[in-house]
């Protein structure tokens, strides 16, 4: 299965961009790139994926690099309430059934 | 919708006890899934389910058992508890549709969080 590695943590100034980048460069052509974030023990909560165009929504925007071994989040204006843990996850699909396979995580922390 | 709901939220068990775990969806999912979270790890499949009566292992099924009946409910048994199971256990659901159409993201729940001492 694909697997992806990401920095263990990082640090951003309030309404600044965070970069939060992810190497998956075991990926298959057929497999997306999934980002969830954790915030203190809840349950993930989706962002946003892709599969190999750059993709944005309200949340944050996705960009994908052509060989599609990596990618990298971008929250455009940091806030405080953007602190939390943030996994790059692959989408295996495995003769049409999917399975999602989560790394280490990004542990990010906004500063004020 | 409720979405995704997983009861009890805590639980303490002793080693060897037995235990369920129940996770239940109302937003006619097909897929489901099983994670554990070791503290401050990333989340490990247990097992997964594409549907009403079909199941299989995860990364980490050893010491698990599931089943689902029905395609709202997943619950996961734990048998004979041990102290390498305490961690929190999230359970998930997503719609997968025909090939073409339209899939849906991972929904999670809010989590079990269970000690086994």
């Amino acid at each position: 299965d694909a697997k992806t590695t990401q920095p263990p943590s990082m640090d951003c100034a309030e309404g600044r961009a965070a970069n939060l980048p992810c190497n998956h460069s075991t990926i298959s052509g057929n497999e997306y790139v999934y980002w969830y974030r954790q915030i203190h023990s809840q349950g993930p909560q989706y962002i946003i994926h892709g599969l190999k165009n750059n993709e944005t929504n309200e949340m944050a925007s996705l960009i994908i690099t052509e060989d599609r071994k990596s990618s990298t989040l971008i929250l455009p204006h940091a806030t405080l309430r953007d602190t939390a843990v943030y996994y790059c996850i692959v989408r295996v699909d495995t003769s049409g059934t999917y399975k999602y396979i989560f790394g280490t995580g990004t542990r990010l922390k906004v500063l004020a | 919708n409720a979405g995704v709901t997983q009861t009890p939220k805590f639980r303490i068990l002793k080693i060897g006890q037995s235990m369920t775990l129940q996770c239940a969806q109302d937003m006619n999912h097909n897929y489901m899934y099983w994670y554990r979270q070791d503290p401050g790890m990333g989340l490990k499949l247990i097992y997964y389910s594409v549907g009403a009566g079909i199941t299989d292992k995860g990364e980490v099924p050893n010491g698990y058992n599931v089943s689902r009946s029905t395609t709202e409910d997943f619950p996961l048994r734990l048998e004979l508890a041990a102290p390498s199971q305490t961690s929190v256990y999230f359970c998930a659901s997503s719609y997968k549709g025909a090939a073409g159409s339209y899939n849906s993201p991972l929904h999670f729940g809010n989590g079990t969080r269970l000690t086994v001492t």
